[in-house]
């Protein structure tokens, strides 16, 4: 069975800054997808990024980019120049490339911004 | 385009009580996803439908859960009898059934309170 880990409960950052959140996977599968989501007090899970395992280059979405390390099973997030709104818990999450695709989640990263 | 609609978005029973939740997924989506979302924890999968056939159920409790999704549109997820350890937010999640990194559109959740 996938498992990811998160091992970061929390992290804080000033505004502005940068921060990095870690995400660890391990599986059998050559073929799948790893993804990060953002979830607001609201509970409204948001896709932030996502990563194509056949992928070396890393994906790219505007302040936010991953960090694949395929070999060593790894998936961080970088968040530059952070802002107020990115405040939330993170979520890294990985998708087999079969018929059955369910989300597997980490425990998630509490990400506190402060001004 | 309409997001993911559940109902209701908060619930109270007794333990040994029944209970119902409902999803409309976004129209068009061959695809929907029950999570169960405990406090502190990343969502866990319950079952995947695509269209109404069952894809994966292997983490759904069966003696107490069931959920159906009879028509290949909205769907439906019940607990009889609760128990104290139900209490979660319920999220459903729905994905187009083309491109192979279809994104899942989560909805608000149903917060459970089993007491």
């Amino acid at each position: 069975a996938q498992t990811v880990t998160q091992s970061q409960p929390e992290m804080s950052v000033q505004e502005a800054e940068t921060v990095t959140l870690s995400c660890t996977y391990d599986t059998s599968e050559s073929d799948y997808y790893l993804f990060w989501y953002k979830q607001p007090p609201s509970r409204q899970m948001i896709l932030v990024i996502r990563q194509e395992a056949y992928k070396q280059q890393n994906a790219t979405e505007n302040r936010f980019s991953v960090n694949f390390q395929k070999a060593a099973k790894s998936f961080s997030l970088k968040i530059s120049d952070s802002q107020l709104g990115d405040a939330a818990m993170y979520f890294c999450a990985y998708r087999a490339g079969g018929g059955a695709d369910g989300l597997t989640f980490g425990k998630g990263t509490h990400l506190i911004i402060q001004p | 385009e309409a997001g993911v609609a559940q109902s209701p978005r908060y619930k109270i029973i007794e333990k040994r009580q029944s209970v119902a939740f409902w999803c409309n997924p976004i129209s068009g989506h061959a695809t929907l996803y029950w999570y169960q979302q405990i406090l502190g924890q990343g969502p866990k999968l319950l079952i995947q439908f695509q269209n109404n056939g069952v894809v994966d159920d292997s983490q759904l409790p069966k003696d107490r859960f069931s959920a159906e999704r009879l028509k290949g549109v909205d769907s439906t997820l019940k607990i009889q009898p609760a128990k104290l350890e139900d209490s979660a937010v319920y999220l459903c999640a729905s994905r187009p059934s083309w491109g192979l990194l279809g994104e899942q559109y989560f909805g608000p959740g149903t917060r459970l309170t089993v007491t």
